[in-house]
């Protein structure tokens, strides 16, 4: 079984700084993914960023980048010069590598990003 | 990308009836998931839609309240049988994309409120 883990109910953060969102998994599985997703006010799910767990570089998408520690479980999300239209709900997930399996989410980080 | 819509994309329904949600991929994929976000929660899994069997489903969701139907490699239902205010959510659908398994999509969602 899967846990992802978000600690961080609500983040502020100022306009154009960098944010880093939490968050730390458990599994018994070699081979997965994790993925963030940023739900904004109008509930849609937008994928943001994946890193596989045998993946040696950390993925970069734009302003995403993730920060895997795979000894730590650790994949925390940054996010570089903030912008207004970043606040939204973000939620790490993440599920095994062994075909068509399903994603498994934590609880969400509520971000303000403020003017 | 794959492109997922869903419909409707909002209703207000009466305790005791029935809604069918429909997903429409614009591509064949092999599974499809269906989730659950209640007001203020993450997503749950509610089930994993195959096409050609019976959908698999997760502990706390039965077929008799979800049926779910998969008639082909782009389409899916799933019914909220005689709902009840504590069904009031967000309900979306989820597919791998076939062209980057790392990928995974979500559709609109559809925001079902029932009085």
């Amino acid at each position: 079984a899967q846990k992802i883990t978000q600690t961080q109910p609500g983040m502020f953060v100022q306009e154009k700084e960098a944010v880093t969102l939490d968050c730390t998994y458990d599994t018994s599985d070699q081979s997965y993914g994790l993925f963030w997703y940023k739900q904004p006010s109008s509930g849609e799910m937008i994928f943001l960023i994946y890193q596989g767990s045998y993946d040696e570089q950390n993925a970069t998408e734009g302003r995403y980048s993730l920060n895997f520690q795979k000894a730590r479980k650790s994949a925390n999300l940054v996010i570089s010069a903030s912008q207004l239209g970043d606040s939204a709900m973000y939620f790490c997930a993440m599920r095994a590598n062994s075909g068509n399996t399903p994603l498994v989410f934590g609880k969400g980080t509520r971000l303000s990003v403020i003017a | 990308s794959a492109v997922i819509s869903q419909k409707p994309s909002r209703d207000i329904c009466q305790r005791g009836t029935s809604l069918t949600i429909q997903c429409q991929v614009d591509s064949q994929v092999t599974m499809m998931f269906w989730y659950r976000q209640q007001p203020g929660q993450s997503l749950t899994l509610i089930a994993t839609a195959n096409q050609g069997s019976e959908a698999t489903y997760e502990s706390g969701f039965v077929i008799d309240k979800f049926p779910i139907s998969r008639p082909n490699l782009t389409f899916s239902t799933l019914t909220v049988s005689n709902m009840s205010p504590e069904d009031s959510s967000i309900y979306l659908c989820s597919v791998e994309d076939p062209r980057d398994t790392n990928e995974q999509f979500f559709g609109p969602g559809t925001r079902l409120t029932v009085l």
